[in-house]
């Protein structure tokens, strides 16, 4: 069975310092990859996805980049984090169709919530 | 932009069926509908989805009325562990990928 994995789990950082989130899939192969954030008391906002190592599409601009070094892994940075940034990021997976029939559902990782002061 | 209309919150007792309406009017023809749910702190749970026809799995039933503008989610035997945010969203088929936009959802609440 396939298996989603993020960490940290919960992490504090001050303004202006570096971010790494590290997303992991087991029992799969090219699966598509998303990053999410669920800011307090709001919905649920889609970063980033990727269909394949290397091919990332940004949803919002702002100052978080990702990058997919590996076909399961999926990584969130920033180089400086700001306030707004604090929030519960969220790693889903779906299965990567080769025809354009048919949704895909996403499951997610248990999520990793960032504090930034 | 959620494209679909909850309830606001919804008690259950334990052990009876949950029923949780969705009304989605303005759904097209090549969208789903999905049902995930989140319990405080977690990541979302996908629970079911369907398209036209009443769905069932280990976890709930769907049942989507013949016009397709309203659903309900049954979880046929509520538990404790059941009370969490339930979210309706409606998903086209096809494309590069699926963003997933979830509304404000139901508050289950599972009483003893």
């Amino acid at each position: 069975s396939q298996t989603i994995h993020q960490w940290p789990a919960t992490l504090v950082q001050p303004v202006g310092s570096p971010l790494s989130l590290e997303c992991t899939v087991e029992g799969t192969s090219n699966p598509n990859l998303y990053w999410y954030r669920q800011a307090a008391g709001r919905g649920l906002q889609l970063l980033f996805y990727s269909v394949g190592i290397g091919q990332i599409s940004s949803e919002v601009p702002q100052n978080l980049s990702a990058s997919r070094p590996q076909d399961r892994q999926f990584i969130l940075s920033s180089k400086k984090l700001l306030l707004s940034d604090s929030g519960f990021y969220l790693c889903a997976w779906s299965v990567q169709r080769t025809i354009t029939f048919g949704t895909d559902t996403q499951y997610f990782g248990p999520g990793t919530r960032l504090t930034v002061l | 932009d959620a494209k679909t209309t909850q309830p606001p919150s919804m008690d259950c007792a334990e052990g009876r069926a949950a029923n949780l309406p969705c009304n989605h009017s303005t759904i097209s023809g090549n969208e789903y509908v999905y049902w995930y749910r989140q319990i405080h702190s977690q990541g979302p749970q996908y629970i079911i989805h369907g398209l036209k026809n009443n769905e069932t799995n280990e976890m709930a039933s769907l049942i989507i009325t013949e016009d397709r503008k309203s659903s309900t989610l049954i979880l046929p035997h509520a538990t404790l562990r059941d009370t969490a945010v339930y979210y309706c969203i409606v998903l086209p088929y096809g494309g590069a990928t699926n963003k997933l936009i979830f509304g404000t959802g139901t508050l289950l609440a599972v009483q003893p």
